[in-house]
């Protein structure tokens, strides 16, 4: 079962920064918070993931809670082609696969 | 870097045909791979964990004589749904993750096959 819990949807308009939150209370000390997106009718597609400190990359930014107990994904400057499902996952380190949960529908609208 | 490809990307086919779909890490060797599948409106599923040169490991509710996973090397394994029926509908998705740069690796995923049972 997924450990994640995000809004069902969220709407954001084109431009602006898109903030999409996800709880992890029963976080382990050893699993990692990851995000990932899924576009219609494709794979899902990697995007961030951190332990504890926030990280950055040329995708989204991830805040993490100091308790670590929830997150936020941040996309800064939403386009169109940023709908889609974003799906926020705890895993361990090792071999444990991604178990996704329902996930957050973001809208970008015009 | 980090490409997974997965082939067909659709597969229309008569009930009772078997039908396999490929997937392979193009940039980097994968000891271990997934195999998700996805019905409308729905979240992926887990359907089974692909080791190289072992026996994959099926998650509950997922019968190993329908869904024969191959792992022959370290950049392709194949699923092959066997005698398919309409139910066996869906999108099917793997998985593979990198082995470089500590057990945290994100697993990366190929664009899906959608699988059309008739």
């Amino acid at each position: 079962d997924a450990k994640t819990t995000q809004p069902p949807s969220m709407d954001c308009a084109e431009g602006r920064a898109a903030n999409l939150p996800c709880n992890h209370s029963t976080i382990s000390g050893n699993e990692y918070v990851y995000w990932y997106r899924q576009i219609h009718s494709q794979g899902p597609q990697y995007i961030i993931h951190g332990l504890k400190n926030n990280e950055t990359n040329e995708m989204a930014s991830l805040i993490i809670t100091e308790d670590r107990k929830s997150s936020t994904l941040i996309l800064p400057h939403a386009t169109l082609r940023d709908t889609a499902v974003y799906y926020c996952i705890v895993r361990a380190s090792g071999n444990t696969p991604l178990v996704f949960g329902k996930g957050t529908r973001l809208s970008v609208i015009a | 870097g980090a490409v997974v490809s997965q082939h067909p990307s659709r597969v229309i086919c008569k009930s009772g045909t078997s039908v396999k779909i490929e997937c392979r890490s193009l940039d980097f060797q994968a000891t271990t791979m997934f195999w998700y599948r996805q019905f409308p409106k729905q979240s992926l599923m887990l359907m089974a964990t692909s080791n190289e040169g072992s026996k994959a490991t099926y998650e509950q509710g997922v019968e190993k004589d329908k869904f024969l996973i191959n792992h022959a090397s370290l950049t392709l394994s194949t699923l092959t749904v066997t005698s398919a029926h309409p139910e066996d509908s869906s999108f099917y998705i793997c998985s593979a993750r990198g082995e470089g740069g500590g057990s945290n690796q994100p697993q990366h995923f190929g664009d899906g096959t959608r699988l059309s049972i008739l």
